[in-house]
């Protein structure tokens, strides 16, 4: 039968706070992580990326912490502004025999407050 | 520079009829991807390739068909729609397992 919808974790932040989304993934062999944002009524766009062999990557306002021991994710995001308000996800790149497959989180709703 | 194109953009269609979904990319990309996505969940995987002639299943395949004749091509076939399949498709393609996914504008379909 048809799952029942989940309730997304929600981030409610001042505009110029810091916010900081977290993601547990599940495949302890996956060696590479994306971050998209996802604003409504449009496909997912890429953030920031990293791979198993790193533990943080920054970009411009964002950086991205991984680690491996308890297999979690955190993108930060500085200065958070009004236009950063949309659903993100994280998704890992499952290696191996799954190569090529790329699954993603449940997501998170970030809402930035004037 | 076009990207990744699904059509059609809105589609109903009645409980049992049949449709493809079609995903292009011009960027010579060797992995293709459908995912649905439902309100208040994330992209559920629903089939996959790593190029033209091979495809394999992801989190959601039943009811799905796909196929890779073309390495720009990668469309996605309802035989007999169903209400739960009702959901916002989207189409993802990537140069490598090691690089970013860009996604299409999405389809959204709905079956009555």
């Amino acid at each position: 039968g048809e799952s029942v919808g989940l309730h997304l974790p929600t981030l409610s932040v001042q505009e110029g706070d810091n916010s900081i989304i977290n993601c547990a993934y599940s495949n302890s062999a996956s060696d590479y992580f994306i971050w998209y944002k996802q604003e409504s009524g449009k496909g997912p766009q890429f953030i920031i990326d990293i791979r198993s062999n790193m533990d943080k990557r920054q970009g411009q306002r964002v950086t991205v912490l991984l680690n491996k021991t308890v297999k979690h994710l955190s993108l930060q995001i500085a200065a958070t502004q009004p236009g950063d308000s949309a659903v993100y996800f994280c998704a890992e790149n499952l290696s191996g025999t799954s190569y090529g497959k790329l699954t993603f989180g449940q997501g998170t709703i970030l809402t930035v407050h004037p | 520079n076009a990207g990744v194109t699904q059509t059609p953009k809105f589609q109903v269609l009645k409980t049992g009829q049949s449709m493809t979904l079609q995903c292009a990319q011009d960027m010579n990309h060797e992995y293709m991807s459908w995912y649905r996505q439902d309100p208040g969940m994330g992209l559920r995987l629903i089939h996959y390739s790593v190029g033209a002639g091979i495809t394999d299943q992801g989190e959601v395949p039943n009811g799905y068909n796909v196929s890779r004749s073309t390495t720009e091509d990668f469309p996605l076939r309802l035989l007999s729609a169903a209400p739960s399949q009702t959901s916002v498709y989207f189409c993802a393609s990537r140069k490598t397992q090691g690089s970013e996914a860009f996604f299409g504008q999405g389809t959204r379909l709905t079956v009555v």
